[in-house]
């Protein structure tokens, strides 16, 4: 099993609230992910590393930043929490280009 | 265009029948090719690396033609724990700036009926 974490599983919260969700991996890998998805849908990228201080978003476009200030820690924020930001966050990572990735048990977010 | 393309299902198959799902992909740059699995409200899980000669893990079988850029995967034999999603994944494309992050199809269904 791969060894990438994230935290909370579930979040249940009102608008307005500033959240961070934590995603870990003890992998050393220097590629990580996050990406949003809504029951039944497809994954998204909104956020991706290649490395520490280095950050870009992704293919949809999101209100939540990221930051990787060490190589194993990739927390994703929102600072001001909405409904529409109500989804599954899974964050993933992985070694190299050509490499398959790893995901997180993703969090469930969901915003009153 | 999407970049790599699955049709979404679902399937329903009886227990024990074999099945096949088929995915395309747009950049023939691609290297890296995978099958994952999901299972509802669950994260992906990877099922197999597809390789150019093809692979073969179990009742699973993965092949690979970069002629017409699509890629296969066999099932046979079905189970009730077969039911789930499955991904299709293609490395993107390389050139500017881009290193070549991880695509993933829409991914298709399978319910596989007793």
């Amino acid at each position: 099993e791969a060894d990438i974490y994230q935290t909370p599983r579930y979040l249940v919260i009102g608008t307005g609230k500033k959240i961070t969700l934590e995603c870990s991996q003890t992998m050393g890998h220097d590629k990580m992910y996050w990406y949003q998805q809504d029951p039944g849908m497809e994954l998204h990228l909104i956020h991706y590393s290649y490395g520490v201080n280095s950050t870009e978003k992704g293919d949809l476009s999101s209100e939540s930043t990221v930051s990787r200030i060490r190589t194993e820690h990739f927390p994703l924020t929102l600072e001001s929490a909405r409904p529409s930001h109500t989804s599954q966050y899974l964050c993933a990572s992985n070694g190299g280009p050509n490499q398959p990735q790893h995901f997180g048990d993703g969090t469930r977010l969901s915003i009153l | 265009r999407k970049e790599v393309e699955q049709d979404p299902g679902p399937f329903n198959v009886p227990e024990g029948a074999t099945v096949a799902f088929n995915c395309t992909y747009s950049n023939s740059a691609s290297q890296s090719f995978f099958w994952y699995r999901q299972d509802c409200r669950k994260e992906p899980k990877l099922l197999m690396s597809v390789y150019s000669s093809g692979n073969e893990d179990g009742r699973f079988t993965a092949q690979l033609n970069r002629a017409s850029q699509y890629i296969s995967l066999l099932i046979r034999d079905s189970k009730l724990s077969d039911s789930a999603t499955y991904l299709c994944v293609v490395n993107g494309r390389r050139g500017s700036g881009n290193t070549g992050k991880l695509i993933f199809g829409q991914g298709t269904t399978l319910q596989v009926k007793p």
